[in-house]
């Protein structure tokens, strides 16, 4: 079973639009961390954040907020003011401590900003 | 080394050769683990290991995968009699401990094996 689902496939945006990527993810554990990654064209896997069950703590980082909301299992994920440089895919993931911590990932959400 | 070093970047095989693929994770970094990103399954996780701990093995895909990590440091994966399936990017990750504490894992560039 899918344990994270990012539901937009493909989404485009045109410069300067707020954007928010959704994540819903599924866990039995207490103990859990989510992240959210960017992978741009040129293939490599940045991180972004990461955010462990406990903190429900919305998190700002210059363009980009995390919205974590337990209630609904989500972990979204806003662009404000998108930019072209934005365009990648991005990847919400979910580690938990019955496997180990491995990192368990979403389909992706492949974000495309146009001038 | 400052990052995740991965070699070779590129490898294209015949079917039935056997692949090794190798991750230098960074200096320090106890838990390293191997992923797998092709265009039908996403990112996948395959193997990964924690200290001197026998390695979680749980998401490799056949007993023609195997990897190991020698002195806590350096890995390979190696794949046998390879399959056009197992054509994808293999991607290495490491971090300071098991859960990503504060850094999160710190991904390679990957090794994009075609197999022929």
């Amino acid at each position: 079973a899918q344990k994270v689902t990012q539901a937009q496939t493909e989404i485009s945006v045109v410069e300067k639009e707020d954007v928010t990527l959704d994540c819903v993810y599924e866990t039995r554990d207490t103990t859990y961390y989510l992240f959210w990654y960017k992978q741009p064209p040129s293939g490599e896997l940045v991180f972004l954040i990461r955010r462990n069950s406990f903190d429900e703590q919305n998190e700002i980082s210059g363009r980009y907020s995390w919205n974590f909301q337990k209630s609904t299992s989500s972990f979204n994920f806003t662009i404000t003011a998108s930019q072209v440089v934005d365009s990648a895919v991005y990847f919400c993931a979910l580690s938990e401590a019955n496997s180990g911590y491995a990192l368990n990932f979403g389909k992706g959400t492949s974000l495309l900003v146009t001038p | 080394g400052a990052g995740v070093s991965q070699s070779p970047s590129n490898k294209v095989t015949e079917k039935g050769k056997d692949v090794e693929l190798r991750c230098d994770p960074i200096s320090g970094h106890t838990a390293l683990y191997w992923y797998r990103q092709s265009l039908g399954q996403g990112l996948e996780f395959l193997i990964y290991f924690q200290g001197n701990s026998a390695p979680d093995k749980s998401g490799l895909p056949s007993d023609r995968f195997s990897a190991e990590r020698t002195g806590g440091s350096v890995s390979t994966l190696t794949i046998q009699r390879t399959q056009q399936e197992d054509s994808a990017v293999y991607l290495c990750a490491s971090s300071l401990e098991l859960t990503g504490r504060n850094y999160g894992y710190t991904f390679g560039s990957g090794t994009r094996l075609t197999v022929v």
